[in-house]
């Protein structure tokens, strides 16, 4: 079971809007911790989306968005393109574990 | 190009030992902390272990500590990861990605900007 907890699949048609929802605890999205997001495509490796709960590294879409609330984060997704189809991660950092924590991942169809 | 790429990967029986290799290219490599991540097969990402500029501090997950050690030369641009007494839990593939680690709103903040392709860990006789 991962710390952080995202459902593990989320579909939609092209051009609609998804969201992903990541829920922590107080121990780390409560403390006050930043979430990330990254974007993995079938077969390659991770690609940070979204870093410290909204901003968007150089050459992101701004289809793409972070937000963070209490214990809870959420990525959304607007204008959805086939190309999005991939594994979608948040990850933050626990007090308690003492270490950088992952999402167990939500798979996303574009259907 | 800013660029990672790993190696040292392969199969290995339950025990054994191996050294994984990420060189760095493209970016002033001592400036930057640097991690391991890993994904076991179907599975999602784990952290495994970072380290700070110098390599004097280093943290690792739970599951490793006392059997991994992660380590850099910065004259050659180089992380690695010796994995001792592995497992097949420790089945993977590992990624070395670069540490943004930033001052955040309360705390400092560890996010991965730039990754390696990843080198697979098979553990197993």
């Amino acid at each position: 079971q991962s710390v952080l907890t995202q459902p593990p699949s989320v579909s939609g048609a092209p051009g609609q809007r998804v969201t992903i929802s990541c829920t922590g605890s107080s121990s780390n999205i409560g403390a006050g911790y930043d979430v990330h997001w990254y974007q993995q495509l079938p077969g390659t490796a991770p690609k940070l989306l979204i870093y410290g709960n909204t901003n968007r590294p150089s050459g992101v879409p701004d289809r793409f968005s972070g937000s963070k609330s209490g214990t809870s984060a959420s990525l959304a997704i607007t204008g959805l393109q086939a190309e999005d189809e991939a594994d979608y991660y948040c990850q933050s950092f626990d007090s308690s574990l003492s270490g950088v924590v992952f999402g167990g991942g939500t798979k996303l169809t574009v259907l | 190009e800013v660029q990672l790429v790993e190696s040292g990967g392969g199969l290995v029986q339950p025990g054994g030992s191996l050294r994984l290799s990420c060189a760095a290219s493209g970016f002033t490599f001592s400036s930057y902390w640097m991690t391991w991540v890993r994904q076991a097969p179907g599975k999602g990402l784990e952290w495994v272990a970072n380290i700070d500029l110098d390599g004097s501090q280093k943290y690792y997950v739970a599951s490793v500590k006392g059997r991994f050690t992660i380590s850099r030369d910065n004259a050659k641009n180089s992380l690695y990861l010796q994995m001792n007494s592995l497992r097949a839990e420790d089945t993977a593939v590992y990624y070395c990605a670069r540490d943004l680690l930033y001052s955040g709103s309360y705390w400092v903040e560890d996010a991965f900007d730039i990754w390696g392709q990843g080198t697979m860990v098979t553990v197993s006789s």
